[in-house]
């Protein structure tokens, strides 16, 4: 079993959707968790950065981590056409971040 | 935020030949730099850390003296893949962590050896 589990997609919205990305992970001991987005043929860069469990909102974005169901979640609100890429969870509770495989989305006009 | 460069962005060598990508911390001090490779529609996978004045870990399975890996200052982390062979080819990144737990990653570097 991967220690982050995360749905490859692609997940395909339209314009003003909601859209809810979602990671499992098995390591009770993760205590950060962090949303990344990619864009194609470029580094990650960091969207959403949270301690332990609870909820964390940036404007459009929300995150939650769960850590009794061991579940991260990253909801982006009226999605845009910009908001197209791929969303890497990552977590860690030392230097080493782990990354989930990346979910694909897809915002359609 | 903080920025990172890196260097070459692209890079194509023929297989047998040593590349050499830079990383660069440009508006912070980087105790500490993280090297990772991507292949297509696969995760990141760390391939090693390195420390300002150390020498660098490697993760499980790395080969250390096939990925040199140099941080010789608080704003500069090299990687260089010695004779470079076809399935070296991957998407080479490099995050830098200053001060807080905050990871900043470079643009990235696609490297193809042919």
């Amino acid at each position: 079993q991967k220690e982050v589990e995360q749905d490859p997609g692609p997940l395909s919205v339209p314009e003003g959707a909601i859209v809810s990305l979602n990671c499992t992970y098995s390591n009770s001991a993760f205590q950060y968790f962090m949303w990344y987005r990619q864009y194609s043929r470029k580094g990650p860069e960091l969207l959403m950065y949270t301690y332990s469990s609870g909820n964390k909102e940036d404007g459009r974005f929300t995150a939650q981590v769960d850590k009794s169901s061991k579940y991260i979640s990253l909801f982006i609100r009226d999605s845009q056409p910009s908001d197209s890429a791929t969303y890497l969870c990552a977590m860690t509770n030392t230097d080493k971040l782990i990354f989930g495989t990346g979910t694909r989305l897809q915002v359609f006009p | 935020g903080a920025v990172v460069s890196q260097h070459p962005s692209r890079v194509i060598c023929k297989s047998g030949t040593s590349v050499k990508i830079e990383c660069r911390s440009l508006d912070f001090q980087a105790t500490t730099m993280f090297w990772y490779r991507q292949f297509p529609k696969q995760s990141l996978m760390l391939m090693a850390t390195s420390n300002e004045g150390s020498k660098a870990t490697y993760e499980q399975g790395v080969e250390k003296d096939k990925f040199l890996i140099n941080h010789a200052s608080l704003t500069l982390s090299t990687l260089t893949v010695t004779s470079a062979h076809p399935e070296d080819s991957s998407f080479y990144i490099c995050s830098a962590r200053g001060g807080t737990r905050e990871l900043f990653f470079g643009e990235g570097s696609r490297l193809t050896v042919l």
